[in-house]
């Protein structure tokens, strides 16, 4: 088992759908979470950090962190064209490890 | 905007043949990472420093690579000697230093170096 595992994909939805992403973990001691938008060719770019279970929202990016069931998700509201990319969770454990998903692929048609 | 540097951005390189890359993080930044990616696969780390010291070289390949940062500031990837399957995107990234109890801060990364051994 992987210990950072997300949706494999690709996840296509229509444009001004919501897009929703999700991840697991499996290290208990992990305190800090991000989400990342990779573009082909391209580094990965921050999108948000999650540190306390809930919800946090920045623009159109929901952020969601349940500890307890080891889960972060990602919902993208009004998904548009320029949506499309590779999103990754990256999760850092209380000794400092960084561990990244695979990504899962989205795709949002016009 | 302050950005991470890396250089080379493309390297094609025969194997058995050494490599460097070099990496420049953010000012102010006391953790710099090197990853390397897999074409379909997410960033998987090699080495971790905070200032000079290693925190973290579990996953690197040290028959072959070698990491430095002297002086805390910029940092050297070296393969020697490089093999076909060091072909990858090698991912440079910084975060600030860790403020206890506060969890871990976000990772900015590097355009990346693109390798290829043939």
């Amino acid at each position: 088992q992987k210990e950072v595992e997300q949706n494999s994909g690709p996840l296509s939805v229509p444009e001004g759908a919501i897009a929703s992403l999700n991840c697991t973990y499996s290290d208990r001691g992990s305190q800090s979470f991000f989400w990342y938008r990779q573009y082909s060719g391209k580094s990965p770019e921050l999108i948000m950090s999650i540190y306390s279970n809930g919800d946090k929202e920045d623009g159109r990016f929901t952020a969601q962190l349940n500890k307890a069931s080891q889960y972060v998700s990602l919902l993208i509201r009004d998904s548009q064209p320029s949506d499309s990319a590779t999103y990754l969770c990256a999760v850092t454990t209380n000794a400092g490890k960084s561990t990244f998903g695979d990504g899962t692929t989205l795709t949002v048609k016009p | 905007e302050a950005e991470v540097a890396q250089s080379p951005r493309y390297k094609i390189t025969e194997k058995s043949q050494a490599v460097a890359f070099w990496c420049d993080p953010i000012s102010g930044h006391a953790t710099l990472y090197w990853y390397r990616q897999i074409l379909g696969q997410g960033p998987e780390l090699l080495v971790q420093f905070q200032d000079e010291s290693v925190v973290d070289d579990s996953q690197l390949p040290k028959d072959r690579f070698s990491a430095e940062r002297l002086k805390g500031v910029d940092s050297t990837l070296k393969i020697q000697p490089a093999e076909l399957g060091d072909s990858a995107m090698y991912l440079c990234a910084s975060s600030l230093r860790p403020l206890p109890g506060q969890g871990y801060n976000e990772q900015f990364f590097g355009p990346g170096t693109r390798l290829t051994v043939l």
